[in-house]
């Protein structure tokens, strides 16, 4: 079974450009999550997606940063501009319900810096 | 809001060692917990996970936790750990019964020493 794949691997930006990353999890997984990972911490929902719907967006700072998963599949989130504190992995997982257990699996991670 | 606590940000620990990683959470209802390990260069993977039944469950590599209620803990343990155990440990809660983000502690940076 292929895992979480993201894209691209490493970005390197300045403050105030824009940036997207890329998410296409595991097949038949409705659930999809964008963490933030800030070095030193553990990583932090930003958006949780329910096929293409959104469950939870709550801690995503909607002035600079938006998500979209329009065919309830690939997603992508982006930054718009982008601030030095941003910098981070952006870690998508996706999740396999089996037995009634809900099981996360990341992707290898999207890691930021901005300038 | 759920918070989990990680105790120990850095353990250095020799080879053959015991292991045991703290990690308490501050949810009173029913929850899901999570350890995942992150080695060097990779992503994130599940260790062991528990949503009900026997406290005590068992994981990959010979790694095991122990949910204690009363506790709000859920300690991460190895009788005897190795070389490759090198690794980020996160300790991970989620509401029970659905499909909600997981909140996870800062995480624990393990060295084991050959």
């Amino acid at each position: 079974e292929a895992g979480v794949a993201q894209s691209p691997r490493y970005k390197i930006i300045e403050k105030r450009q824009s940036v997207a990353f890329w998410c296409n999890p595991i097949s038949g997984h409705a659930t999809l999550y964008w963490y933030q990972q800030i070095l030193g911490q553990g990583p932090k929902l930003l958006i949780q997606f329910q096929n293409n719907g959104v469950v939870d967006d709550s801690q995503l700072p909607k002035d600079r940063f938006s998500a979209e998963r329009l065919k309830g599949v690939d997603s992508t989130l982006k930054i718009q501009p982008a601030k030095l504190e941003d910098s981070a992995v952006y870690l998508c997982a996706s999740t396999h319900r089996q037995g009634g257990v809900e099981t996360q699996y990341f992707g290898p991670g999207t890691r930021l810096l901005v300038l | 809001a759920q918070s989990v606590s990680q105790h120990n940000h850095h353990v250095i620990l020799s080879e053959a060692a015991s292991l045991e990683l703290g990690c308490n959470y501050s949810y009173g209802g029913t929850v899901n917990l999570f350890w995942y390990v992150q080695y060097p260069g990779q992503h994130l993977q599940l260790l062991l996970k528990y949503f009900s039944g026997d406290p005590l469950v068992k994981g990959i590599k010979g790694f095991e936790a122990e949910f204690i209620k009363s506790k709000f803990s859920f300690n991460l343990r190895k009788p005897s750990v190795q070389w490759s155990d090198t690794a980020e440990y996160f300790c991970a809660v989620k509401s029970g019964g659905g499909a909600d983000g997981l909140t996870f502690g800062k995480g624990t940076h393990l060295i084991i020493q050959p």
